[in-house]
């Protein structure tokens, strides 16, 4: 099972971008790279993924090297409202995969005034 | 996401009582997910159904049990609760080709005592 490691916090301030990395060293060829946000009693919500290079949406990019072992999520110009819990998935949910997606503890993001 | 609701939102029972979380979507999304999470940790993967007729076991089924009553509607039930069944609750949707996005509802917090 592809695991993955994430820092278990960090903090940054108010206009500053922040980068979170995760690393994952067993990744599978068919597996994605996927990113979720969760605040406190809420569920998940889907931020961005990707499979190799880089991805932009309008809330973050996801950058991953050649060998696909890590992915860093960025987000640029952080406000206090993104504080949140963020977790790095790797796994494919696919019909005709394992359907293996591993949930981390994730990597809690205190944004300061 | 107001899409996806669930019920009961907090619930209190006893030690082997039979008790069911239900999910309803008007998403219109054909996949739907049952997870569990627990205080500090990631989300785990508990049930999942592709549609109506194609329900699959998670990594954490033993103990629970559930039903795909319409495209819209999925049951999760602990046919004889027990205390470390006691966490959050999560029901998810998903549909078209990004099997990894997914829609989470707002939780069901279960307290088995």
């Amino acid at each position: 099972l592809a695991k993955t490691t994430q820092p278990i916090s960090m903090d940054s301030y108010e206009g500053q971008e922040v980068n979170i990395t995760c690393s994952h060293n067993n990744i599978a060829t068919n597996d994605y790279i996927t990113w979720y946000q969760q605040f406190p009693s809420q569920g998940p919500r889907f931020i961005i993924q990707g499979y190799k290079t880089k991805v932009t949406n309008e809330v973050a990019s996801l950058f991953i090297p050649a060998d696909r072992k890590s992915s860093t999520l960025s987000l640029p110009r952080v406000s206090l409202s993104d504080t949140a819990v963020y977790y790095c998935l790797v796994g494919d949910l696919g019909k005709d995969s394992n359907y293996q997606l591993i949930w981390g503890a994730g990597t809690k993001l205190i944004i300061k005034p | 996401d107001a899409d996806v609701t669930q019920t009961p939102r907090n619930r209190i029972t006893k030690t082997g009582k039979r008790i069911m979380l239900e999910c309803s979507q008007t998403k219109g999304h054909d996949r739907m997910y049952w997870y569990r999470q627990d205080p500090g940790l990631g989300l785990q993967l508990i049930y999942y159904s592709f549609d109506v007729k194609d329900i699959n076991k998670g990594e954490i089924s033993d103990g629970y049990s559930v039903s795909r009553q319409a495209q819209a509607k999925f049951s999760l039930s602990l046919e004889s609760a027990i205390p470390n069944q006691t966490a959050l609750y999560f029901c998810a949707t998903g549909s078209g080709s990004s099997y990894n996005e997914q829609f989470f509802g707002p939780g069901t917090r279960l307290t088995v005592l």
